[in-house]
């Protein structure tokens, strides 16, 4: 079945620095990728949506310099979070909806980011 | 907006009882509706999809449901175990976006 892989699980970084967060399509082209933040006990909430070749698409809320998104591939997409902050500490997931699969395209999740900003 | 529900927000249960877990949407006009679980510190395993134009999706133990009509979904787990114990996310497909509710936090207890 459809892979994304996701790296790294887990990053402690400095306040004021950057981290890079990668997903990967494994055995199929992700046309279109996901990004979401998950806090404590709630939901996923979506952040912003990248197209291979072309801008994301961000959720009303999200900062795009603040969260910088890259899909220049059809099996890679990065997630930059610039100039860190406590605040930004969380659970990062990508997802990642490819060509049809088998008649049906669902959608495939990378296994989550756990980032703590010190 | 479309938005998504799911009750019980918690549920703990004895091990190899049947249990049915509840998702409602307030837009029927979805394109197709998929369950996931969550284990903790865990990205998302998908479950079962329904598309649209189907009731109903089986896999093993469990069983999903769909009514578009009335914006109503069901996962059905039978004879459920202390490994089915995480977190049931119910999401719509919503054009080109999953819409999630908040979750059934489950507990098979042994």
């Amino acid at each position: 079945g459809a892979v994304v892989s996701q790296h790294p699980s887990r990053v402690i970084c400095k306040s004021g620095t950057s981290v890079k967060i990668e997903c990967r399509s494994l055995d199929f082209q992700a046309t279109t990728m996901f990004w979401y933040r998950q806090f404590p006990k709630q939901s996923l909430m979506l952040m912003a949506t990248s197209n291979e070749g072309s801008k994301a698409t961000y959720e009303q809320g999200v900062e795009k310099d603040k969260f910088l998104i890259n899909h220049a591939s059809l099996t890679l997409s990065t997630l930059t979070v610039t100039s860190a902050h406590p605040e930004d500490s969380s659970f990062y997931i990508c997802s990642a909806r490819g060509t049809v699969l088998r008649g049906i395209s669902g959608y495939t999740f990378g296994s989550g980011t756990r980032l703590t900003v010190v | 907006k479309q938005e998504v529900t799911q009750i019980p927000a918690a549920l703990s249960v004895p091990e190899g009882e049947n249990l049915v877990l509840n998702c409602s949407f307030t837009d029927s006009a979805i394109y197709n509706l998929q369950w996931f679980r969550q284990d903790p510190g865990k990205g998302l395993t998908s479950l079962l999809l329904i598309q649209s134009s189907q009731r109903e999706q089986t896999s093993g133990r469990l069983n999903a449901s769909l009514d578009k009509s009335s914006g109503r979904s069901t996962l059905y787990i039978a004879a459920s175990q202390p490994g089915d114990s995480a977190t049931y996310l119910c999401a719509v497909i919503d054009g080109n976006k999953l819409v999630f509710g908040a979750g059934t936090i489950l507990r098979v207890k042994s």
